[in-house]
Parts: structure tokens; sequence; C-alpha cells
């Protein structure tokens, strides 16, 4: 079946405006995770959600940030504001069940450059 | 708090050596998984095993291998007769139940050169 496709894949925009980056999970899987990876780097949790209910937030940098998943399925990771040190790539993984028993699976990712 | 330490940033090896990629956790939960990916060129984060802390036998999947060693905190990926194909960067990550999220905790990666 389909793998997570996460869109747009490569996204320039100019600092201070706003930008929403789209997941859609592998049907059927109940948890869904965002990271951001910088250049060099491994992935850093943002924040995770089981069906719709956003259980936790705390990886978020700062409050221009904010992920929803409103039917449990397709979640959206949205920056108000941005700013230059957001330019990263952002990744969104999918699970089936919890993901500390299950593996998470990764969509493509999305590259957002602010200039 | 959960650390992943991949002390290897870069290897270069030839063809056909095999090698042994390095990586150590720090976890206070005695239930946790252990992931190792791999991310091509192409960018892409590739699963390629979990294991629990539960199972300590070692996996062997193919050219792959696993060496699980709690009493070392070690979780060490081996690649026989290596391919140009396996030069990628690969991570190593931890889960554990720490506030309950499970969510992945990586470390740095080690990016493998195998030349012809």
């Amino acid at each position: 079946g389909a793998g997570v496709s996460q869109s747009p894949r490569y996204k320039v925009t100019k600092r201070g405006q706003d930008v929403a980056l789209r997941c859609d999970p592998i049907s059927g899987h109940v948890s869904l995770y965002w990271y951001r990876q910088a250049l060099g780097q491994g992935p850093e949790f943002l924040t995770y959600f089981n069906y719709e209910a956003q259980q936790d937030k705390s990886g978020l940098p700062n409050d221009r940030f904010s992920a929803e998943r409103p039917e449990g399925s397709i979640s959206t990771l949205t920056i108000q504001r941005t700013e230059q040190r957001d330019s990263a790539m952002y990744r969104c993984a999918s699970s089936i069940g919890l993901a500390g028993t299950y593996e998470q699976y990764f969509g493509p990712g999305t590259r957002l450059t602010v200039t | 708090a959960q650390k992943v330490t991949q002390a290897q940033t870069e290897i270069s090896v030839v063809e056909k050596e095999d090698v042994t990629l390095d990586c150590v956790y720090e976890t206070r939960d005695t239930t946790y998984y252990l992931f190792w990916y791999k991310q091509p060129p192409s960018g892409e984060l590739v699963f390629l095993i979990r294991r629990n802390s539960f199972d300590e036998q070692n996996e062997i999947s193919g050219r792959y291998s696993w060496n699980f060693q709690k009493s070392t905190s070690s979780f060490n990926f081996t690649i026989t007769a290596s391919q140009v194909v396996d030069s990628a960067v690969y991570f190593c990550a931890l889960s554990d139940s720490g506030g309950s999220n499970y969510k992945l905790t990586f470390g740095k990666g080690t990016l493998l050169t195998v030349n012809p």
C-alpha cells in the first residue's frame, strides 16, 4: 500500500509568512508524529497524536508552531511568522499502534527554506 | 532523559569489507525499544530493525546483523561484505515510555561511504 506522504516536498517562503505542512499517514495508522531534522543531525521530536488527540507537544519550539489532526488521519503542522531558524526538513511518521511497540514509518519530508 | 550516542561521525570502507556502526544509549526505563534507520542520499528514512529491551538475541538479516548488549547499553549494527549501495547515513534511535509518548530519540547518525 501507499506509504506516508507529505506535501509540499519543498517550500520556500519569506520571513514572516505562515506555512502549513501536510502529512497523510499510512491508512489505518493510529499514531502520527512530527519531527524536525537539521542538516547533519538526526530527527528531533516535535509533537505526537493518537487518533485526533494531540498527546504531547513538548517538542514544539515555541508558540508559533502548532499542529492538528482533526479527523484522526491527515495532519497539518503550521508555522506562523516564519523565521530563518525554522529552515529545516520537517518529517512526519506514522505507526499502526503505540509507537514503542510498533515501528514508525517516515514520509519523504518537507524541506522548508525561509529567506 | 533518553540519549543516543553514535560516536562515529563518518566511516569509509572499500567494497566487500565488513563494517560495524556503534550505538550507545541511555534510558531510565526498563521497557524500551531500539531502532536502526537508513537515510540514503535520496533523503528518505528507511526502517531497518526494531528490538525491545527484553530480547537480547542478536539478529541477522542477510548481510545485516545487530548485536544488542544491555550490560553495555549498546546496539551495534554490522554490515558484512559491504556494497556501494550501502552508502548512507545510518541512525540509531531509542523509544521508551517516558511521558508515555514513545517518541524516537535519534543519534546524530553515522555517514557510511562504501567505495568500489
